[in-house]
């Protein structure tokens, strides 16, 4: 099984509806975090997460949320979706202690937004 | 304003040769540097790092060189074979605040040909 789990692997909406993505792992990591990658801009944080009671906006947070349920579960929600929010979403995880900046990264969810 | 560019957006090399990937960087803060590959539908994964006090690191056929002066690192893959074909990622982290993300460039895809 896959340390670091998302879910939908794929999903196709349309422009206002409400999108959760979630994601959850078992590598016992506190410190989890949601990227987006879009072609020729890499990856951007979107929120990230050190704790259950900590949460904090990233590069690009406008129009996400993001909830914190337990150490192993990150989801990220999308309150109306909208067409430019069409990318790749990836969570990952990375350890507290040394080496906090390998990050572990899920699958990955392509969103569509029609 | 991106302050990690890879500016190639793909490297075709033949196998058994060298594949230098290029990175370059603007911001002075930056003090660890990281690397990740990421093949289709799969997440990225962590490939090698540096810190700012050194200027290579070497493990197996991966050789980071980081040119501190020029705001420049490179991935040396020697030899290429036919499974490092992937896009590679190179990130870097800001030495100051607490949370000390990571900003990434847009990624080259490296194809290595048989």
């Amino acid at each position: 099984d896959a340390d670091v789990t998302q879910t939908p692997r794929n999903r196709i909406t349309k422009t206002g509806k409400r999108i959760m993505l979630e994601c959850s792992q078992t590598k016992g990591h506190d410190r989890m975090y949601w990227y987006r990658q879009d072609p020729g801009l890499g990856l951007r944080l979107i929120y990230y997460s050190f704790d259950v009671k900590d949460i904090n906006k990233g590069e690009i947070s406008d129009g996400y949320s993001v909830s914190r349920q337990a150490q192993a579960k990150f989801s990220l929600s999308l309150e109306s979706a909208i067409p430019n929010q069409t990318a790749l979403y990836f969570c990952a995880t990375s350890d507290a202690g040394t080496g906090k900046e390998k990050l572990f990264f899920g699958s990955g969810t392509q969103l569509s937004v029609l | 304003d991106q302050q990690v560019k890879q500016n190639s957006p793909s490297l075709s090399v033949q196998e058994g040769r060298i594949s230098i990937l290029n990175c370059d960087y603007t911001n002075s803060m930056f003090d660890y540097f990281l690397w990740y590959k990421k093949y289709p539908a799969e997440g990225p994964t962590f490939l090698i790092s540096i810190s700012s006090i050194k200027d290579k690191n070497e493990d197996g056929r991966f050789t980071v060189f980081l040119n501190k002066s020029a705001k420049h690192l490179s991935l040396h893959i020697v030899p290429s074979q036919p499974g490092d074909s992937a896009v590679y990622f190179c990130a870097a982290r800001d030495s100051r605040g607490s949370a000390r993300q990571l900003t990434f460039g847009s990624g080259t895809q490296l194809t290595v040909l048989p």
